[in-house]
C-alpha cells in the first residue's frame, strides 16, 4: 500500500483479556518497529524485525508481550492478560533501508479498562 | 546501548523568531541520524536522513548539521510559525538499528 497501516485504530479492553494489534508496512520494506507511547512519554521501542533475520525483542516490557512477521510483511503484536499499565499508543514504523527515513502507521490507541 | 540526548527537552519561541536546538550521540560507529517532527495526535515524520559528516539539509525554513567526529547535529528552524510546534524527534542509527532520543518540544507563542 502506499502507506503503513495498522488495525484497530482505536481499542478498549477489560483488564486480563488479550489483544492482537495489525501492522501492515509498505510493500518490500524490510524493516519494521512496534513503538508506544505512553501518555507524557517518548517513543518506547518494543521490538525489530529485519527481514530474515531474528527479531530483536529486548524492548518488549514484559512476557505477556509477544509479536511476529509472517512472510516478511504483516506483523502482529500480542499484549496477553492486559494490565492498565499498557494503556498507550502503539505505533509501527517500516523502512526499506537506514539510510531511508521510516514511515510510521498513525497507530493503535489501546486503552485497558 | 546508544546513549542520544537531545536538548532542551521543552523549548518556548515567540512566532517570527529563530531557533534550534541539539541531539548528541556517541560518534564511534556512526552509520546515518534521522530527524523526525511529531505533531500532537499524529504520526512521527520524517524531516531528513543524514550520513555524512559535514552535511547539511534544508527543508524549506528547517535546516539540520551534523558532525559525525564530535557526535552531534542542530536542527534550525527560521522564522518559527504556529504549525512548527510539534517534538522534534533525533535519531541515530547503530548497527543497522534506529534509536530515538526523548525529543525536544517546541511550543511557538503568538
Amino acid at each position: 500500500g502506499a502507506g503503513v497501516s495498522q488495525s484497530p485504530s482505536n481499542k478498549v479492553t477489560e483488564k486480563g483479556k488479550d489483544v492482537e494489534l495489525r501492522c501492515d508496512p509498505i510493500s518490500g520494506h524490510t524493516a519494521l518497529y512496534w513503538y508506544r507511547q505512553s501518555l507524557g512519554q517518548g517513543l518506547e521501542f518494543l521490538i525489530y524485525f529485519q527481514g530474515n533475520s531474528a527479531p530483536d525483542k529486548s524492548g518488549l516490557p514484559s512476557d505477556r508481550f509477544s509479536a511476529e512477521r509472517t512472510g516478511g510483511s504483516v506483523s502482529t503484536l500480542t499484549i496477553q492478560r492486559t494490565q492498565q499499565e499498557d494503556s498507550a499508543v502503539y505505533l509501527c514504523a517500516s523502512s526499506g533501508g537506514s539510510t531511508k527515513g521510516y514511515t510510521f502507521g498513525s497507530g493503535t490507541r489501546l486503552t485497558v479498562v | 546501548i546508544l546513549n542520544v540526548e537531545q536538548s532542551p527537552q521543552s523549548l518556548h519561541v515567540q512566532e517570527g523568531d529563530s531557533t534550534n536546538f541539539t541531539c548528541s550521540f556517541p560518534s564511534s560507529n556512526f552509520y546515518a541520524l534521522h530527524w523526525y517532527r511529531w505533531e500532537t495526535a499524529k504520526s512521527p515524520e520524517a524531516l531528513f536522513v543524514m550520513t555524512l559528516n559535514g552535511d547539511e539539509k534544508k527543508k524549506g525554513r528547517i535546516s539540520a548539521t551534523l558532525n559525525t567526529k564530535e557526535g552531534y547535529s542542530y536542527l534550525y528552524i527560521k522564522g518559527s510559525q504556529p504549525e512548527d510546534s510539534a517534538t522534534y524527534l533525533c535519531a541515530p542509527i547503530k548497527d543497522d538499528k534506529i534509536i530515538f532520543g526523548k525529543g525536544t518540544r517546541l511550543h511557538i507563542l503568538p
